[in-house]
C-alpha cells in the first residue's frame, strides 16, 4: 500500500496568513493526488485534483503543486471559513489511501 | 446537479451484516470513466477508503477488509450497494459514498452513521 504522510498534523495561523500543508507519498504517484477540506461537522469536499487543478467553485486562494512523491497545498490570505481539517489522497494505485489530516485553526 | 445519499440501518450488533445503499442523481454509472466509492470515518478520526465500482463493473476493495466487503450496482436505478459482513465495534463510523472521476472523489454524500453495539 502507498502511505501518505501529511504534515503538520495541526496548524495555527492568523487571518491573512499564507499557509502550506505537505503530503509525502511512500512511492511515486505521478500527479494522482487530491486535496479535500472537511469543516467541523461537515462532509469532505474536493479542493484540488491531479495535484494542481482547482475543483469547480473553489476559491483561487487555494493552490496545489508537486509530483512524484512530494506535494503541497497552499492557502493564501487565510479566511475564517478556512477552519477545517485537510486531507490528501492518492489515486495512483489501489488501495487508494488518505493522509492522516491537518487540522487548521485560526489564532 | 450531482447528489448522492447514503442509507443504512443505523445500529447493528456484532457479527451482523451491514447493508448500505448509495442513491445518486446527476450522473450515470453507464458513462465511461464514472465510478462510485465508499469511504468511512470513525468519529474524530481520518478517512479510510473501502471499495470502488466503475462504469464497466470493475471492482476494487481495501485489502484489510476484502474478505468482508461486496460492492455492486444497479445502473438503471442509479444505486450502488456495499455489504460488510461480520461487523464489530471497530466498524462504528460514518459511511460516505462519493462519485469518482479518474482518481478523485469529486462529490460526496452526506454520510450515514453506523453504531455497532451489543
Amino acid at each position: 500500500d502507498i502511505q501518505m504522510n501529511q504534515s503538520p498534523s495541526s496548524l495555527s495561523a492568523s487571518l491573512g496568513d499564507t499557509i502550506t500543508i505537505t503530503c509525502h507519498a511512500s512511492q511515486n504517484i505521478n500527479v494522482w493526488l487530491s486535496w479535500y477540506q472537511q469543516k467541523p461537522g461537515n462532509i469532505p469536499k474536493l479542493l484540488i485534483y491531479k495535484a494542481s487543478n482547482l475543483h469547480t467553485g473553489v476559491p483561487s486562494r487555494f493552490s496545489g503543486s508537486g509530483s512524484g512523491t512530494g506535494f503541497t497545498l497552499t492557502i493564501s490570505s487565510l479566511q475564517p471559513e478556512d477552519i477545517a481539517t485537510y486531507y490528501c489522497q492518492q489515486g495512483q494505485s489501489y488501495p487508494w489511501t488518505f493522509g492522516g489530516g491537518t487540522k487548521l485553526e485560526i489564532k | 446537479q450531482v447528489t448522492l445519499k447514503e442509507s443504512g440501518p443505523g445500529i447493528l450488533k456484532p457479527s451482523q451484516t451491514l447493508s448500505l445503499t448509495c442513491s445518486f442523481s446527476g450522473f450515470s454509472l453507464s458513462t465511461s470513466g464514472m465510478g462510485v466509492g465508499w469511504i468511512r470515518q470513525p468519529s474524530g478520526k481520518g478517512l479510510e477508503w473501502l471499495a470502488h465500482i466503475w462504469w464497466d463493473d470493475d471492482k476494487y476493495y481495501n485489502p484489510s477488509l476484502k474478505s468482508q466487503l461486496t460492492i455492486s450496482k444497479d445502473t438503471s436505478r442509479n444505486q450502488v450497494f456495499l455489504k460488510i459482513t461480520s461487523v464489530d465495534t471497530a466498524d462504528t463510523a460514518t459511511y460516505y459514498c462519493a462519485r469518482s472521476f479518474i482518481t478523485t472523489f469529486d462529490y460526496w454524500g452526506q454520510g450515514t452513521t453506523l453504531t455497532v453495539s451489543s
